[in-house]
């Protein structure tokens, strides 16, 4: 039971917005520690997409977006492509366990 | 170019012990911490946990101490993970990845090892 809470799934159409919320506490993200988030494609590695909240690493396009306030994070995505369809993962530092936590992960479907 | 190169996948028998590998290339290995990351499958990734190559200090997410070892010879720049005594629960994909300096997010990844375990 991961102490970052996603939601399972969430869809669009191509070229819509979706968002993707990471609820976690104030052990975590509400401390706060930095949020981070990972994009999986079927049968790869995770790969980085979204490092200290808000920053995209270098080839990620700008279409991927984070942000955080409070005790929650969101991953946002514009102009959705098929492309996108994956598991998406958030990621946080936790003092209570003296360790970093991954969200419970969401999968993006294409419409 | 970083990389990270697992070892292949593995089928074991419940009880017996495994050691796999995630050798790094590319950059200066001891300069950097190695993580260890778990994909059961159809589930989640989880944190095992983190080990520095410079003098093998080690941080144990809780749910994982005492269940794996993780240990790294810098002679040859490789990270392992052990275990001792297999179950069908440790079935699952394992991920290393390396970390940025002084940072926490994992910034390049391995292509992953397969453990199977099964009577």
């Amino acid at each position: 039971q991961s102490v970052l809470t996603q939601p399972p799934s969430v869809s669009g159409a191509p070229g819509q917005r979706v968002t993707i919320s990471c609820t976690g506490g104030s052990s975590n993200i509400g401390a706060p520690y930095d949020v981070h988030w990972y994009q999986q494609l079927p049968g790869t590695a995770p790969k980085l997409l979204i490092y200290g909240d808000d920053n995209r690493p270098s080839g990620v396009p700008d279409r991927f977006s984070g942000s955080k306030s409070g005790t929650s994070a969101s991953l946002a995505i514009t102009g959705l492509r098929a492309e996108d369809e994956a598991d998406y993962f958030c990621q946080s530092y936790d003092n209570s366990l003296s360790a970093s936590v991954f969200g419970t992960g969401t999968k993006v479907t294409v419409l | 170019e970083v990389q990270l190169v697992q070892s292949g996948a593995e089928v074991r028998k419940p009880g017996e012990s495994l050691r796999i590998s995630c050798q790094a290339s590319g950059y200066s290995f001891t300069s950097y911490w190695i993580a260890w990351v778990r994909q059961m499958p159809g589930r989640g990734l989880e944190w095992l946990g983190i080990i520095s190559p410079s003098d093998s200090d080690t941080r144990y997410s809780p749910s994982f101490q005492g269940q794996v070892t993780m240990s790294a010879d810098r002679s040859i720049s490789t990270a392992f993970l052990e275990w001792s005594s297999l179950r069908a629960s440790d079935t699952a994909m394992y991920y290393c990845a390396r970390l940025p300096y002084l940072r926490d997010f994992l910034e390049y990844w391995g292509q992953g090892t397969l453990v199977t375990v099964s009577s």
